[in-house]
């Protein structure tokens, strides 16, 4: 079953602007991923975030997790339409597997 | 340069008629895996392989079968494509290390089954 649900499902902003997107996930942890897919291709791995991290930067990307509430979200500052992509959470445990969600399209419009 | 290649990127078939997708990887990955791709229901695990030699189910595997015979390549067969296979397929592979830490995927397989 689908762990990872991403919220929201589309998000479209102007360059400049800074895009948050969330996602939640049902069971115990012991990494979440985010993962970006231009129109179709194969997805690109952006940043990890362990169990025992609360937030983690790379660049413009910024993951925060809180494992309390069992959520992550996804900020990404000064956005450009080049950001324009479906963004997606995978959920990891501890038997190999990743669980994906459902994806956030979003749209910078320039 | 490290990639996953999967061919081909577009296909187009009848019910029915076995068909084959290839993946192979050149970065001596232990993990491989299949994935299904559907409007509205992200990505779908068919199948995945821990080595060679050893598969096993994700969440959608009816309809396929793998295999692993040797470490780079991880074939996904379809022996009687129906229509509801029409989907846009991704393979991906990944060192096993730390419960899979980063997935590289291939650039996709978009299948239509008449």
């Amino acid at each position: 079953s689908q762990q990872g649900e991403e919220d929201p499902q589309a998000l479209s902003i102007q360059e400049g602007e800074n895009a948050t997107m969330n996602c939640s996930y049902k069971t115990s942890i012991n990494n979440l991923q985010w993962y970006r897919q231009n129109s179709g291709r194969g997805l690109v791995h952006l940043i990890l975030i362990r169990s025992n991290e609360r937030e983690k930067h790379s660049g413009r990307l910024r993951v925060t997790l809180d494992t309390s509430k069992k959520s992550s979200s996804l900020l990404i500052t000064a956005s450009r339409a080049a950001d324009t992509a479906s963004y997606f959470c995978a959920s990891g445990g501890s038997n190999y597997k990743l669980t994906f969600g459902k994806g956030t399209l979003l749209t910078v419009n320039p | 340069e490290a990639q996953v290649t999967q061919n081909p990127r577009y296909l187009i078939t009848v019910t029915g008629k076995k068909l084959t997708v290839t993946c192979s990887q050149n970065m001596n990955h232990e993990y491989m895996s299949w994935y299904r791709q559907d409007p509205g229901l992200g990505l779908r695990q068919i199948y995945y392989s821990m080595n060679v030699e050893v598969t096993d189910k994700g969440d959608v595997p009816e309809g396929y079968k793998v295999s692993r015979k040797e470490k780079r390549n991880f074939p996904l067969i379809l022996e009687s494509p129906s229509p509801n296979q029409t989907s846009l397929y991704f393979c991906a592979s990944s060192l096993l290390g730390q419960n899979l830490e980063k997935l590289f995927f291939g650039s996709g397989t978009q299948l239509s089954v008449l």
